[in-house]
This record gives C-alpha cells, sequence and structure tokens, in this order.
C-alpha cells in the first residue's frame, strides 16, 4: 500500500507556481520522498527526490517539513504541458526496491 | 537520465493469443527490472519483479502462469501474457533501477508503456 496521501486533483493557472502537497507521516528514517509525473498514456517521468534537505533542479523545487511527515513538491511557473497525474512516494533510497505508487494529484494546469 | 525503450508500443490480439512485451535499458545494465499493469483512470499497480538470472517475483493476486516473465540479459526483460483476455487490455509500463545499487542512491527509470488491446 503507498503511505503516501495526495489531494486527488488541483487547478492551476498558466504562469503561476504549482502547489502540490503530500502527506507522509509514517515515513522512516531511511526513506525519501520522491516525486514523479505520468503525462497521459506515457511511462512516469522523474521529477526531484530528497531525504530531509529542501531540493531544487530544472523541473522543481521540493519543500519537506523539519518533522518529514510532509512535502510539497513547487513547479514554479506551470504551463500547459505540466498537466499531469503527479505522484509522491516514499522508499528507501538504496536497494532494488520498487516504486508503489498511490493515486497522485491530477494537475490541470489552464491557460 | 537513462533511457528504457519497450517494444511494442501498442498491440492489439485476439482471444487466446499470447503476446510478448520487450522492456529494455538501453544505456546501462539493469539486473532487477519491475512491470506494472495500469488500468483506465487508476494507477500504476506492481506486476512483478524481474531478476536476471533468476526467478521473477510476482505481486500477490498475480498468475505467475499467465505473465510469464524472462530476464534474459542484464538489458533486456521481457512479459509474456499467456492466452490473453479482454480482462488482460491494459497499459504495461517497466521500469529499471540504475546506480550502485547496495551502497548508493538510485533511481528508477520507466519504459514508454505498451498498452495491449485483446479482442
Amino acid at each position: 500500500d503507498a503511505k503516501t496521501t495526495q489531494p486527488p486533483s488541483m487547478d492551476c493557472a498558466e504562469g503561476r507556481a504549482a502547489n502540490l502537497p503530500c502527506n507522509h507521516s509514517t515515513i522512516s528514517g531511511n526513506e525519501y520522498v520522491y516525486w514523479y509525473r505520468q503525462i497521459h498514456s506515457q511511462g512516469p517521468q522523474y521529477i526531484i527526490h530528497g531525504l530531509k534537505n529542501n531540493e531544487t533542479n530544472e523541473m522543481a523545487s521540493l519543500i519537506i517539513t523539519e518533522d518529514r511527515k510532509s512535502s510539497t513538491l513547487i513547479l514554479p511557473h506551470a504551463t500547459l504541458r505540466d498537466t499531469a497525474v503527479y505522484y509522491c512516494i516514499v522508499r528507501v533510497g538504496v536497494g532494488n526496491t520498487p516504486l508503489v505508487f498511490g493515486k497522485g494529484t491530477r494537475l490541470s494546469v489552464i491557460a | 537520465g537513462a533511457v528504457v525503450s519497450q517494444h511494442p508500443s501498442r498491440v492489439i490480439c485476439k482471444s487466446g493469443t499470447s503476446v510478448k512485451i520487450e522492456c529494455r535499458s538501453l544505456d546501462f545494465q539493469a539486473t532487477t527490472m519491475f512491470w506494472y499493469r495500469q488500468f483506465p483512470k487508476q494507477s500504476l499497480m506492481l506486476m512483478a519483479t524481474s531478476n536476471e538470472g533468476s526467478k521473477a517475483t510476482y505481486e500477490q493476486g498475480v498468475e505467475k502462469d499467465k505473465f510469464l516473465i524472462n530476464h534474459a540479459s542484464l538489458t533486456l526483460s521481457t512479459l509474456t501474457v499467456t492466452s490473453a483476455h479482454p480482462e488482460d487490455s491494459s497499459f504495461y509500463i517497466c521500469s529499471a533501477p540504475q546506480g550502485a545499487v547496495a551502497y548508493s542512491y538510485n533511481e528508477q527509470f520507466f519504459g514508454p508503456g505498451t498498452r495491449l488491446t485483446v479482442l
């Protein structure tokens, strides 16, 4: 079973920041927070991951609370191409364990 | 990032026939690959873990005799849906982790998926 809780859907105006929340209150000390997204009829795409520090890359920023029980994925300037289902996943960082997907958040970017 | 390919991207077959789906890691070796299935408007469900040189590990409720997995090399895993029926129609996706598995973070890369339609 997925260990995360996300809102089922969100809307965001094009050009604005999209903030996608995720609750993972039972996260263990050795588990990372991963974010993937899936555009319709494609395989999931890696976005970002983190352990306890905030992270930023060319796609997004990841803000993890100090107690690590929740996080927020931030797309700074959403475009129509960011419309997708976004999955927040917790998993140990090492080893060949699979990603277990929850229901994710369906983000709709509106012109 | 690393690339994982799948073939075919789309297949339509008659009920009772078998269909083989290939998953390849194009620029890295993968001792392990994962197979997922996704029904319309649902999330990805893990079906099995494919291990190079050994038997696959199946998730509860997945019939191993129906979904045959062969991890023939460090870059290729195949999923064969035997005696396919309409209820097997789904989007099948594979993934492979890359990295020094035992000692460092490794990232998983997903294939583009194969849409199977059984008539």
